[in-house]
């Protein structure tokens, strides 16, 4: 399976945009890019994903490399609610079932 | 509407017991995947099933561990025989399509199992 690689942990300011990359040189053509996030003591929950182009939902904006071997999720304005690990996955036709979170990004929010 | 619920919410026993985790998914979601997170990781996929087919249990970690889908709905995961590295919270998905890469999964709070 295509591996990605995140920092493991950012800091940010409320109300200031957050730019969370993630590498995943190994991509193939058929993987979807998907993001989730944990709030403590909570289960994940979805963030956006993408294939290819550009995506914008009302969590998050998904930027994705032209060559797709990296992608950054952007929150437009970290609240303290934002604060949580990031984790981006690969998912691809050949292996639908499961999703591999890696160790993720920590993001903290400073008030 | 109502999302995945999981119970119970803790859950403490002793080594070498048995132990019963369920999962109730969104009502028509015909996928339901159950995970593991250790202290301070990542989730580590465990089974998935789908409608009526045959689960996928590539991803349990021993014989000790079996799970059950009844009418399509309520999940049971069971762990024998526990060990002290079963400690784990053990995350509950579910979704509406039928798997797929653009699949989105919605999570249950998870069950905090504690072997002592």
């Amino acid at each position: 399976d295509a591996k990605t690689t995140q920092p493991n942990s950012m800091e940010s300011n409320e109300e200031e945009p957050v730019h969370l990359p993630c590498n995943h040189s190994t991509i193939s053509g058929t993987d979807y890019i998907h993001w989730y996030r944990q709030l403590p003591s909570q289960g994940p929950e979805y963030v956006i994903h993408g294939l290819t182009s550009n995506v914008n939902n009302r969590m998050a904006s998904l930027a994705i490399a032209e060559d797709r071997k990296s992608s950054t999720l952007i929150l437009h304005r970290a609240t303290l609610r934002d604060a949580a690990v990031y984790y981006c996955i690969l998912r691809d036709v050949g292996n639908n079932n499961d999703m591999r979170f890696g160790a993720g990004t920590r993001l903290t929010v400073k008030p | 509407g109502a999302g995945v619920s999981q119970s119970p919410s803790n859950k403490v026993t002793e080594k070498g017991k048995d132990v019963e985790l369920r999962c109730d998914p969104i009502s028509g979601h015909t996928a339901l995947y159950w995970y593991r997170q250790s202290l301070g990781q990542g989730l580590e996929f465990l089974i998935y099933f789908q409608g009526n087919s045959a689960p996928d249990k590539s991803g349990l970690p021993s014989d000790r561990f079996s799970a059950e889908r009844t009418g399509g709905s309520v999940s049971t995961l069971t762990i024998q025989r526990t060990q002290q590295e079963d400690s784990a919270v053990y995350l509950c998905a579910s979704s509406s399509r039928a798997g797929g890469p653009a699949d989105t999964q919605y999570f249950g709070p998870g069950t905090r199992l504690t072997v002592l």
